[in-house]
């Protein structure tokens, strides 16, 4: 599992409200990915870290910002959650070595 | 925009036959990437290929890359009822880049 956690695991919030889900890796990864994951979709890319305070947006990354304040943790905020940010959200790493991404559980996120 | 699209969509098959999954992607790639994922679970890594590789195997599976036709297949072989899942193919330009996924194929091995 590349040492990747994510919290929370599950999340139920209201549309409106901030959420942080929050990515914590073990291994020292430059490379960190917040994808979300929805039906007939497949993954798709929000925003994506090339190292500490260095991010770049991705396919859908609006709605969602993201910080990297350690090499450890990577941030994904929902400023005012959606219905449509009902997803499935999925961090990776990307092992320098050999360019496989890796991917945490998982965060299933409802908005009501 | 999805990067590859799987064929087929859905796939079922007797337990012990091969299965043969096909992804087709639109630009350049660095590597191909194959995953696996269990109904409601994460995602597991199977096999990378790079783009300079035409064939690459790993146990059971096997996955060919043809970048004149942008295309990729994943072969499993002697299937196992433990193989049902979805399969994906998703490609990287290199670098930084993320991944660009596609939609997945659903593997069904009846027992």
């Amino acid at each position: 599992d590349a040492g990747i956690t994510q919290s929370p695991r599950h999340k139920v919030t209201e549309t409106g409200t901030p959420v942080t889900l929050r990515c914590h890796q073990t291994e020292n990864h430059r490379y960190m990915y917040w994808y979300r994951q929805d039906p007939g979709h497949g993954l798709r890319l929000i925003h994506y870290s090339y190292g500490v305070k260095d991010t770049d947006k991705g396919e859908v990354s609006d709605g969602y910002s993201v910080s990297r304040s350690k090499t450890e943790d990577f941030l994904l905020t929902l400023e005012s959650a959606t219905s449509s940010q009902t997803s499935v959200y999925f961090c990776a790493i990307r092992e320098g070595g050999t360019d496989t991404q890796y991917f945490g559980p998982g965060t299933r996120l409802t908005v009501l | 925009s999805q990067q590859g699209e799987e064929d087929p969509q859905a796939l079922s098959i007797q337990e012990g036959e091969n299965a043969t999954m096909n992804c087709s992607y639109k630009t350049s790639i660095n590597n191909l990437q194959w995953y696996r994922q269990n109904s409601g679970r994460g995602l597991v890594h199977l096999i990378l290929i790079r783009s300079n590789e035409r064939e690459k195997h790993s146990g059971r599976l096997r996955v060919t890359l043809d970048t004149s036709k942008k295309s990729s297949s994943l072969l499993i072989t002697a299937s196992r009822a433990a193989d049902t899942a979805s399969y994906f193919c998703a490609g990287s330009g290199g670098g930084a880049d993320g991944l660009t996924f596609g939609k997945g194929t659903h593997l069904i091995i009846q027992p």
